[in-house]
């Protein structure tokens, strides 16, 4: 089994719409980021949680919601999706410690119509 | 303004070549550089390196860092079709943060 997993893969939703994407993890990481991925752009940090209490915005984090329900749960909204927050979005988790490895999800290809 | 830039772009390669990858950064607290590989789905990491001069290798894969020139390069020797994928490069800071910055990646493909 996955240890970062994704849900939903692919949506399609219009604009306007509220739309939330979740990532659930068994590493038992306490560190959780939410990315975006566009053509030509790399990866760009949305929001980041270090813990459940501990939120904290990325480059990018206008237009977008986190909540953190558990250690192994973060999840991205998108209040009032837009046509430009289509993307490829990419949960991670890290571990406390020494090591700056993140562990990718499968990603969430969202398109905004 | 963080900035990690790879060069190049893309590159196209017959199976059997050699190629080098080239990531420099300018960043600030500056503690490591990483490598990921990315097919079409989740990045898997490949390496992660923290001083100067001291080459990582993983079979055909290796890769070294310059903290005085601010880059770093990855090669693969004998490349087969399977290294097709995008390369990503990313730099770590010091402090609690642990945010990662990624340069936008080299498109690698290799064809028999």
């Amino acid at each position: 089994d996955a240890d970062v997993t994704q849900t939903p893969r692919n949506r399609i939703t219009k604009t306007g719409k509220r739309i939330m994407l979740e990532c659930s993890q068994t590493k038992g990481h306490d560190r959780m980021y939410w990315y975006r991925q566009d053509p030509g752009l790399g990866l760009r940090l949305i929001y980041y949680s270090f813990d459940v209490k501990d939120i904290n915005k990325g480059e990018i984090s206008d237009g977008y919601s986190v909540s953190r329900q558990a250690q192994a749960k973060f999840s991205l909204s998108l209040e009032s999706a837009i046509p430009n927050q289509t993307a490829l979005y990419f949960c991670a988790t890290s571990e406390t410690g020494t090591s700056y490895e993140q562990y990718f999800g499968p990603g969430t290809r969202l398109t905004v119509t | 303004e963080d900035k990690v830039v790879q060069s190049p772009l893309s590159l196209v390669v017959h199976e059997g070549d050699t190629v080098t990858l080239n990531c420099s950064y300018e960043v600030t607290n500056f503690r490591s550089l990483l490598w990921y590989k990315q097919e079409k789905k989740a990045p898997t990491f490949l390496f992660m390196l923290t001083s100067s001069g001291i080459e990582k290798k993983s079979g055909r894969l290796s890769s070294i860092l310059d903290k005085k020139e601010l880059f770093s390069i990855l090669n693969i020797t004998a490349t087969q079709t399977g290294d097709s994928a995008v390369y990503l490069c990313a730099t770590s800071h010091s402090g609690s943060a642990r945010q990662l910055t990624f340069g936008s990646g080299t498109q690698l493909t290799v064809l028999p």
